[in-house]
């Protein structure tokens, strides 16, 4: 069974603080997708990464794809308080088969 | 706005009641899919349906029962829940063509509340 850990569970920060939040797994993923989701809303797609060692970024946002496609990680710079929410990553095996997600990591950005 | 809407966005009920959630999609995407997202753990996928034939049911109890009319629309009719059913539900769709990953737009969700 594959699984995606994610880490830390919870993280709560000042606003303008620098933050990273990991995503790991023993089996390699085909891509790895990133999500926000905010209370009562569903998930939000941010970012998809497909090539190992790839690195893509969304304005304060940097994410990176492990090298053996196992392992992300989500980089927040200068935390708003805007970024309040929970952070999801889920990864894809093969063409045609479900996403598996993990638990996510809960932001917490105060001012 | 996604594109993914869900109806209701809040729903109460008894173990005894029968009711419906409704997700329509206006993407124009070939498959469909529902979630359940309790608190601590991972979204579980419940089904998929891709052009509208149902393709996964990921071991989920009778008492919740799919339905795919068209490729737009995407019921779950509930029945006799019990209170651990009291979760988040879940619509997502996405364009699947066999070969890239499925990239799934979600919709806001149903928030279950099973008395």
């Amino acid at each position: 069974t594959q699984l995606l850990e994610q880490s830390p569970q919870f993280l709560s920060i000042q606003e303008g603080e620098n933050l990273t939040v990991y995503c790991n797994s023993s089996s390699v993923f085909s891509s790895l997708q990133w999500y926000r989701q905010e209370p009562g809303e569903g998930p939000v797609l941010l970012v998809t990464v497909v090539t190992g060692g790839e690195v893509k970024k969304l304005k304060r946002l940097t994410f990176q794809f492990g090298d053996a496609r196992k392992d992300s990680s989500l980089h927040i710079t200068a935390a708003q308080t805007g970024d309040t929410g929970l952070y999801l990553c889920a990864g894809a095996g093969q063409a045609g088969t479900a996403l598996i997600f993990g638990k996510g990591t809960t932001l917490s950005v105060s001012s | 706005e996604t594109g993914v809407t869900q109806t209701p966005r809040h729903l109460v009920m008894g173990m005894t009641n029968k009711k419906s959630l409704k997700c329509e999609q206006h993407l124009g995407h070939n498959a469909m899919y529902w979630y359940k997202q309790s608190a601590k753990k991972p979204l579980e996928l419940m089904f998929v349906y891709s052009l509208e034939e149902r393709v996964e049911n990921n071991s989920v109890p009778s008492r919740f029962s799919p339905e795919c009319p068209n490729s737009s629309h995407l019921f779950l009719h509930l029945h006799t829940l019990q209170p651990e059913d009291s979760a988040l539900y879940l619509c997502a769709s996405s364009q699947d063509n066999g070969a890239t990953p499925r990239f799934q737009y979600f919709g806001p969700g149903t928030r279950l509340t099973v008395l």
